[in-house]
């Protein structure tokens, strides 16, 4: 366990379709990240959330909406995806906006859309 | 437009056989330079931090070090069990981090 639990780990759903996806740590982190891992392709991060911000890279589509509840907890909501959203979605935390650490990564959710 | 490149993309080795990967970047400011490996369905797991050039690290048979515009993560009589994707990145300050695409690393018993 590296500390940072990803639910489910496997999704499959139709672009009509509404999931989420689920990200937990229990390591005292306070920013929390989405990142999407597509084959051959460097991490593009997606959403950020720390004590003090919300930080989104501009190019995500709206049919990806975040929610971060409390500091230990954060979500994807999924709706109307395309076939070109299937990839590896993964969750990270850190100490602070820089971490000598790095990020911690959870295992992953593995999205397919058909 | 700030860049991480890794190379080579794949790198297939006989177990014993030492090489090197390298990272080089292209980036407006450089707050720290990560390592990290990834398994298959697994997230990255970190491995180094290095700060500034001239900087090694070392982590059994992994070997990180640093230059102005790359770093290298040598391998030393690698075994089949290091076998992974390999994935550099660089902060450049506060949220923003960059990653390189990896490099997947087979080693042959």
């Amino acid at each position: 366990e590296t500390g940072v639990t990803q639910t489910p780990r496997h999704l499959v759903m139709g672009m009509t379709n509404k999931k989420s996806l689920k990200c937990e740590q229990h390591l005292g982190h306070n920013a929390m990240y989405w990142y999407k891992q597509s084959a051959k392709k460097p991490l593009e991060l997606m959403f950020v959330y720390s004590l003090e911000e919300r930080v989104e890279n501009n190019s995500v589509p709206s049919r990806f909406s975040p929610e971060c509840p409390n500091s230990s907890h954060l979500f994807l909501h999924l709706h109307t995806l395309q076939p070109e959203d299937s990839a590896l979605y993964l969750c990270a935390s850190t100490d602070d906006r820089f971490s000598n650490y790095g990020y911690t990564f959870g295992s992953g959710t593995r999205l397919t859309v058909v | 437009e700030d860049q991480v490149t890794q190379s080579p993309e794949a790198l297939r080795l006989q177990e014993g056989e030492s090489s090197s990967l390298n990272c080089s970047y292209t980036v407006s400011g450089l707050r720290g330079l990560f390592w990290y490996r990834q398994d298959p369905g697994k997230g990255p797991e970190f491995l180094f931090t290095l700060y500034s050039a001239g900087e090694e690290k070392e982590k059994e048979r992994l070997k990180a070090t640093l230059t102005k515009k790359e770093s290298f993560l040598h391998i030393t009589a690698p075994k089949p069990e290091d076998s992974a994707t390999y994935l550099c990145a660089v902060n450049t300050g506060g949220f923003k981090t960059i990653f390189g695409a990896g490099t997947r690393l087979f080693v042959k018993a």
